[in-house]
């Protein structure tokens, strides 16, 4: 089966500036997860959707980072404006569920992004 | 809030030593997963542990679900230069999974 699709694989742009990341999750895979991961620490998740539906942003910094899930399969995730603090490796996981159980997030290779 | 701690933070073997490293939680957990992630690469979902007491091996690669269910281990017998990367573990919260800091394993050839 194809893996979860990200892009871009590298964004670099100056503070203040906006930018999107793109996630296309694993077909049939219902519940999509946004994570931050600074170099040296383990992922933080962002934001979780179930369907198209949020199921938790608690630690979405939501004055500046928006995400969508409109139709229940892919996925946008954007920061206006960003800040220093910022860069960081932006993964897209996804995993088979329908309600909340145990299963395996699936990886995408991430988006390296680069604050100037 | 939940927190999840790992130790090592750090580990250097020679190839061919084994390897533990720990999980640890503030909390009773419902389940724990782990995943592997190499250098510039993306977390690889290795194993879940849902069970008190829990043990389940995958070649070289042993895990352990402790019996309170707060902590787990995963321990590589016999490391291979392959095994580079960092171990995370990823505990259960409300709807969502919470990683540990993660253990960063190199290994000399």
């Amino acid at each position: 089966e194809a893996g979860v699709a990200q892009s871009p694989r590298y964004k670099i742009i100056e503070k203040r500036q906006s930018v999107a990341f793109w996630c296309n999750p694993i077909s049939g895979h219902a519940t999509l997860y946004w994570y931050q991961q600074i170099l040296g620490q383990g992922p933080k998740l962002l934001i979780q959707f179930q369907n198209n539906g949020v199921v938790d942003d608690s630690q979405l910094p939501k004055d500046r980072f928006s995400a969508e899930r409109l139709k229940g399969v892919d996925s946008t995730l954007k920061i206006q404006p960003a800040k220093l603090e910022d860069s960081a490796v932006y993964l897209c996981a996804s995993s088979l569920t329908r309600t909340y159980s145990n299963q395996p997030q699936h990886f995408g290779d991430g988006t390296r992004l680069s604050i100037l | 809030g939940q927190q999840v701690m790992q130790i090592p933070q750090y580990q250097h073997v020679q190839e061919g030593e084994d390897f533990t490293t720990y999980c640890n939680s503030s909390t009773t957990l419902s389940n724990i997963q782990w995943y592997k992630q190499r250098p510039g690469g993306h977390p690889v979902f290795l194993i879940q542990l849902v069970k008190s007491g829990e043990v389940k091996k995958q070649k070289r690669l042993t895990f352990q679900f402790g019996e309170a269910k707060k902590n787990s281990s995963l321990h590589i017998t016999a490391t291979q230069t392959t095994d580079v990367g960092t171990y995370f573990c990823a505990v259960s919260g409300t709807y969502k999974y919470i990683f540990g800091t993660g253990t960063r394993l190199k290994v000399l050839a």
